[in-house]
């Protein structure tokens, strides 16, 4: 059983849709992120949070807007997506922020967003 | 610059045999820490193992079992005696400041 879950594991949204992916996190954790890993490329850091803080965008475009209320929940509102943005997006967290000590990042299921 | 190769695209192996999986790192820093992650088709990426640079004993767990080499900065990753179950992408990663992971190798096992 992972101690990060993510809703919905698939999702299906239209070009126009408004739709958000959901991560809770059951490990104690300070740090949440949010990943994006697209078929034959390398994983891509999006979003950082730390103490429910925002430590880092990596130059993500705005029709990707997170949110973190708390170090357990993090959420990625979407709107407005285009068909490359269709990819697996892994939220994942860790005690301290990942490059303080190594700590090590542990990964939920991903959610599978598809954009027709 | 790419801070972490897995030059191994895809291999595909038969149930029981051994197989190693190449990881070869780039880094300046002299405290570094080293990861394997699994996963499996279902998406999850499964944390195997993390070594710091100042411990280059290998390590065995199981059937799984890693080599540190700080000389060849390698941190290469051998299944014995493969399962289908291990048929998954293998993501190696490094962490001196954030982490930067592979490509992945895609390890096909084969009944």
């Amino acid at each position: 059983e992972t101690g990060v879950t993510q809703t919905p594991r698939h999702l299906v949204m239209g070009m126009t849709n408004k739709k958000s992916l959901k991560c809770e996190q059951h490990l104690g954790h300070n740090a949440m992120y949010w990943y994006k890993q697209s078929a034959k490329k390398p994983l891509e850091l999006m979003f950082v949070y730390n103490f429910k803080e925002q430590t880092e965008n990596n130059s993500v475009p705005s029709r990707f807007s997170p949110e973190c209320p708390n170090s357990s929940h993090l959420f990625l509102h979407l709107h407005t997506l285009q068909p490359e943005d269709s990819a697996l997006y892994l939220c994942a967290s860790s005690q301290g922020l990942e490059g303080a000590n190594g700590n090590t990042i542990y990964f939920g299921e991903g959610s599978w967003l598809t954009v027709v | 610059a790419q801070k972490v190769t897995q030059a191994q695209t895809e291999i595909s192996v038969v149930e029981k045999e051994d197989v190693t999986l190449d990881c070869v790192y780039e880094t300046r820093d002299t405290t570094y820490y080293l990861f394997w992650y699994k996963q499996p088709p279902s998406g999850e990426l499964v944390f195997l193992i993390r070594r710091n640079s100042f411990d280059e004993q290998n390590e065995i767990s199981g059937r799984y079992s890693w080599n540190f080499q700080k000389s060849t900065s390698s941190f290469n990753f051998t299944i014995t005696a493969s399962q289908v179950v291990d048929s998954a992408v293998y993501f190696c990663a490094i962490c001196f400041n954030k982490f930067y992971f592979g490509s992945g190798t895609k390890l096909n096992v084969k009944p």
